[in-house]
């Protein structure tokens, strides 16, 4: 079975550009997470999908990020424009909704921002 | 509110010997559930074991057992018989069904 697929796995831009990240969760996961993890730091949560809906963005800096799981299963998130402390590594996840919070990873998308 | 607190940002352990890594941790929720989470170089985060807080027993997973101190708010994993593959990034969660937090990670080294 295939795992959480993430893209791309590194990217380097400027200050002030767009930057776009794509995951895809493990088949038939309907809870769908993107966090940020920033160096030497643990996971912290961004947005929560139940299906395409997003229940939890509390976290989610909306003057800039935006992010979308049109059909409740891939998605998107975006950065515009990006600023020098947006360099990280964006982690999708995914699970079954009910399965007690075990969360399955993807290798994550390394953000440079110069 | 939860907050999760790892206390050791590096660890070192001889292949073979056990070894212990500490979490603490804080929550208002009266069920929720606590996780090991080990991420190696490559960055793909997998479960190692996972603790139901409503269960006394503590959880083992071959190599793998937690203290589970529920008064104490304590959740540390040990890890015996040490393999070099067991060098990675440990990092202890917990949190609802829908919402983890996660601690700042403790970094594994395992030497021959």
């Amino acid at each position: 079975e295939a795992g959480v697929v993430q893209s791309p796995r590194y990217k380097i831009i400027e200050k002030k550009q767009p930057v776009a990240f794509w995951c895809n969760p493990i088949s038939g996961h309907n809870t769908l997470y993107w966090y940020l993890q920033n160096l030497g730091q643990g996971p912290e949560l961004l947005i929560r999908y139940e299906n395409e809906e997003a229940v939890d963005d509390s976290q989610l800096p909306k003057d800039r990020f935006s992010a979308e799981r049109l059909k409740g299963v891939d998605s998107t998130l975006k950065i515009q424009p990006a600023e020098l402390g947006d360099s990280a590594v964006y982690l999708c996840a995914s699970s079954l909704q009910g399965s007690a919070g075990e969360l399955f990873f993807g290798e994550g998308s390394r953000l440079t921002v110069l | 509110a939860q907050t999760v607190t790892q206390s050791q940002p590096e660890m070192s352990v001889q292949e073979a010997e056990t070894v212990t890594l500490s979490c603490t941790y804080d929550t208002s929720e009266s069920d929720y559930y606590l996780f090991w989470y080990k991420q190696p170089p490559s960055r793909q985060m997998i479960l190692v074991i996972r603790q139901e807080a409503y269960k006394q027993q503590n959880a083992t997973e071959n190599r793998f057992s937690v203290n589970f101190q529920k008064a104490a708010k304590s959740f540390s994993l040990k890890i015996s018989d040490s393999q070099l593959g067991d060098a990675a990034m440990y990092f202890c969660a917990g949190g609802t069904a829908s919402k983890l937090t996660f601690g700042t990670g403790t970094r594994l080294q395992v030497t021959l």
